[in-house]
């Protein structure tokens, strides 16, 4: 069974400069998930997607970051602009029935 | 809400040796426990799950945890440490309707001696 898929695997931009990620989860899996994990700290969710529905997006800063998961499917996080403090790992994952399965991450340095 | 104490950053032990790594967890009701393994450059692997019932729980390579209800831990055991289980290690605890919505520790990076 093939993982969760992630591109791109290392980002560098400037600050103020926008910045997409993909994810694509396991497949059959309803539930997918975007976590921030700055250095030194444990991953923090973003959002929560059921199908294509957002379940929750409360840790999520609205004004800058955006993402989406059209179909159901694959699943873009978007950030723009982009602030020196976002400089971290963007981890998506998946789950069907409870148990996580996590992609390799986007290592993002803003500079 | 919950929250989640891992006190130890960084924890170096002999290949061959024994390992404890400690977690603390914070929430009012009966959490659902979790352990996660990071090696570079890779994403979370889930090591082991509690959710009820027996407190000690066994995972994957030989990983083991025990749940504590009396102390608020959680921590994560193995008898026999290999060099390939030098990684980072995360416990997360997740509240008993929403587990799914995990809160993680700031893990403790294990480095194993030779």
């Amino acid at each position: 069974e093939a993982g969760v898929a992630q591109s791109p695997r290392y980002k560098i931009i400037e600050k103020r400069q926008s910045v997409a990620f993909w994810c694509n989860p396991i497949s059959g899996h309803a539930t997918l998930y975007w976590y921030q994990q700055i250095l030194g700290q444990g991953p923090k969710l973003l959002i929560q997607f059921q199908n294509n529905g957002v379940v929750d997006d409360s840790q999520l800063p609205k004004d800058r970051f955006s993402a989406e998961r059209l179909k159901g499917v694959d699943s873009t996080l978007k950030i723009q602009p982009a602030k020196l403090e976002d400089s971290a790992v963007y981890l998506c994952a998946s789950s069907q029935r409870g148990d996580k399965y996590f992609g390799p991450g986007t290592r993002l340095t803003v500079t | 809400a919950q929250s989640v104490t891992q006190p130890d950053i960084h924890i170096t032990v002999s290949e061959g040796a024994s390992l404890e790594l400690r977690c603390n967890y914070s929430y009012g009701a009966t959490p659902y426990l979790f352990w996660y393994v990071q090696s570079p450059g890779q994403g979370l692997q889930l090591l082991l799950k509690y959710f009820s019932g027996d407190t000690l729980v066994q995972g994957i390579k030989g990983f083991e945890a025990e749940f504590k209800r009396s102390q608020s831990s959680f921590n994560l055991r193995k008898p026999s440490v290999h060099w390939s289980d030098a990684a980072e290690y995360f416990c997360a605890v997740g509240a008993a309707l929403s587990f799914q919505k995990l809160v993680f520790g700031t893990g403790t990076r294990l480095l194993v001696s030779p």
